[in-house]
């Protein structure tokens, strides 16, 4: 069992490059969640998506960001035109169920994406 | 805002002992609380969680301690091991939700040989 696995692990991006970060959720798991951590902090919510899907993009941001988790292949957080501030930790969470009741340990990490914007 | 805290931002112990680590949150409505574990370079790990109808609960060498009175959450880690070294949030629970949680700023726990 792989675990969830993100790539690339490292990278770094000029100043209005695009960014596309992959995660493949753990196998058995069709919910997939998107969060961003900058240093020395906690982790926030960015978007939780289902196949074809995206069910909660509350914490994106409404420019520039964009996720998708099609029917084959990974799901892939984009970022167009980057800007410093977008350089930080993403992660990536996938679990076989969600809501309240399943609790948060149902949630697996990956190891995470860090984006850095020259 | 509403928020979640920690007291302490760095935490140095003597292996073998115990560690205890805080957490304050301001959201009263808040009624699911969950203790993670990040060590360098990875992915956050669940450790162990504790709904706002309990006020102890205990895992593998883990107990959380929660008292809505003061809204204090705490983390205790007996008989620490340099394995447990890292860095440890307290996140708190929105909405009906799993996966949308209000995440402390962390305490780097170090672990003295």
């Amino acid at each position: 069992n792989a675990g969830v696995m993100q790539n690339p692990r490292h990278l770094v991006r000029r100043r209005g490059q695009e960014a596309r970060l992959r995660c493949s959720p753990m196998k058995g798991h069709s919910h997939v969640y998107w969060y961003r951590q900058l240093p020395e902090e906690g982790l926030k919510f960015m978007v939780y998506l289902q196949k074809e899907n995206i069910i909660d993009e509350s914490g994106m941001p409404k420019e520039r960001f964009s996720a998708e988790f099609p029917k084959e292949g990974p799901s892939i957080l984009r970022i167009q035109q980057v800007v410093r501030g977008d350089s930080a930790a993403y992660f990536c969470a996938s679990s076989p169920t969600t809501g309240i009741n399943s609790g948060a340990n149902v949630l697996t990490f990956g190891a995470g994406s860090r984006l850095t914007v020259l | 805002g509403e928020s979640v805290g920690l007291h302490l931002p760095t935490l140095s112990v003597q292996e073998g002992d115990n560690s205890i680590i805080n957490c304050a949150y301001s959201n009263s409505a808040s009624d699911y609380f969950i203790w993670y574990k990040q060590e360098s370079g990875k992915g956050p790990q669940f450790i162990i969680d504790i709904r706002s109808n309990m006020d102890k609960r205990q895992g593998q060498r883990v107990t959380v301690l929660l008292n809505k009175t003061v809204k204090h959450l705490s983390l205790q880690i007996a008989a620490t091991q340099p394995g447990d070294s890292a860095v440890y949030f307290c996140a708190e629970n929105i909405q009906d939700s799993n996966y949308q949680l209000i995440w402390g700023a962390g305490t780097k726990l170090i672990i003295k040989p």
